[in-house]
């Protein structure tokens, strides 16, 4: 079971990019990383997903370095309404009980 | 957007009663999931489905009991309802084959036992 180690709350300015990184030492071999947002009194947003190297799409950056043992996740230029709480998820098809969302990063953004 | 539902959004209720949190999907989904979230703290996945007449329980153990007769409906009920239950139910569902996929989330039930 791949657990993941994420920064509790982070904090930033709009227009900065912003990094969070995600630690999962124990990661295997068929296990991909996901990340999600969440804004309060919400549920969780899909932001992105990558199993190796760098995935992006309109929304954020992924970078997996070789060893997969950790990610960042990378927002370009944020405004306010990033602030929310990012979660870090490592893991594969074999069986939903092993979907942890741990306790995420929380992001303020400030003006 | 994804089409997920959830009844109702807000739920006061007193020790003792019976409830049915809703929850609907209209995107063929064949995974749901159930997820318990207190105020500024984790989510825990409660119970997951993997299609029709298929309930697993989470990582986080949980009185409540779910059923999925139908692909698009998975409830959650609680016989009888505690203060201990007090927190905010999400439901989610993803494409099957693979965990792989995103999940979509509903956009939670705040249940208050009083």
């Amino acid at each position: 079971l791949a657990k993941t180690t994420q920064p509790i709350s982070m904090d930033s300015y709009e227009g900065q990019e912003v990094n969070i990184t995600c630690s999962h030492n124990n990661i295997a071999t068929n296990d991909y990383i996901t990340w999600y947002q969440q804004f309060p009194s919400q549920g969780p947003r899909f932001i992105i997903q990558g199993y190796k190297t760098k995935v992006t799409n309109e929304v954020a950056s992924l970078f997996i370095p070789a060893d997969r043992k950790s990610s960042t996740l990378s927002l370009p230029r944020v405004s306010l309404s990033d602030t929310a709480v990012y979660y870090c998820l490592v893991g594969e098809d074999s069986s939903a009980s092993k979907i942890i969302f741990g306790s995420g990063t929380r992001l303020s953004i400030r003006p | 957007e994804a089409d997920i539902y959830q009844t109702p959004r807000y739920l006061v209720i007193g020790t003792g009663k019976k409830i049915t949190l809703e929850c609907s999907q209209t995107m063929g989904h064949d995974k749901m999931y159930w997820y318990q979230q207190d105020p500024g703290m984790e989510l825990h996945l409660i119970h997951y489905s993997y299609g029709v007449n298929s309930t697993e329980k989470g990582d986080l153990s949980s009185e409540s009991t779910v059923s999925r007769i139908r692909t698009e409906h998975f409830p959650l009920t609680l016989e009888s309802a505690r203060p201990s239950h007090t927190s905010q139910y999400l439901c989610a569902s993803s494409p099957g084959a693979s965990s792989y996929n995103e999940q979509f989330f509903g956009p939670g039930t705040r249940l208050t036992v009083l």
